[in-house]
């Protein structure tokens, strides 16, 4: 919704260029990790995903890498596009599936 | 197509009227659950359902009910509504089968407590 885009980091990005979009997060224990994106007036969409047993994972133009060390969590994006335009989340999961955490969120804007 | 449906998509009401926002998946999923989301907090769990008539509180559960008598309906219940509800609610539903643990959520429902 419209109201997302407040008091959210931005990363402005020019069409073509790779974009990066990282998360920190927060529980050790976590062994499931999502990127989502959201673009204005929809609801999250499901991007791609990563285990923990994994530190790389590449999907179609996107890339999850995960670092359990720093607990770290980045997706890359290449040759970014107006389309990819919106609010990315990242969530971790540990435990059960009840347990999913929601980063803040990064506002990605691809300039033309 | 599969799909969760959220009704209504936009909602305005006042201090302590009843209301509910309903929310429907068409993918036979077992999981569904209910999430808010405001500036700078990210999504919040609200409740969720492992199954029919199986619902358990998440992150910030005062203030809704929810029930599931069927697989596919996962209403989100206020009862009193107060003007700190006022939010842009989503529903999800995921599968959790084969370790396919995705949610789909809804297109959402921004309410407004006056």
């Amino acid at each position: 919704g419209e109201s997302v885009g407040l008091h959210l980091p931005t990363l402005s990005v020019q069409e073509g260029d790779n974009s990066i979009i990282n998360c920190a997060y927060s529980n050790s224990a976590s062994d499931y990790f999502i990127w989502y994106k959201q673009e204005s007036g929809k609801g999250p969409q499901f991007i791609i995903d990563i285990r923990s047993n994994m530190d790389k994972r590449q999907g179609q133009r996107v890339t999850v890498l995960l670092n359990k060390t720093v607990k770290h969590l980045s997706l890359q994006i290449a040759a970014t596009q107006p389309g990819d335009s919106a609010v990315y989340f990242c969530a971790e999961k540990s435990g059960g599936y009840q347990k999913v955490t929601f980063g803040t969120g990064t506002k990605l804007q691809v300039i033309p | 197509e599969a799909q969760v449906t959220q009704n209504p998509r936009y909602l305005i009401t006042v201090t302590g009227k009843k209301l509910t926002v309903t929310c429907s998946q068409n993918m036979n999923h077992e999981y569904m659950s209910w999430y808010r989301q405001d500036p700078g907090l990210g999504l919040r769990q609200i409740y969720y359902s492992m199954n029919v008539e199986v619902t358990d509180k998440g992150d910030v559960p005062e203030g809704y009910k929810v029930s599931r008598k069927e697989k596919r309906n996962f209403p989100l219940i206020l009862e009193s509504p107060s003007p700190n509800q006022t939010s842009l609610y989503f529903c999800a539903s995921s599968d959790l089968s084969g370790g396919n643990e995705k949610l789909f959520f809804g297109s959402g429902t921004q309410l407004s407590v006056l």
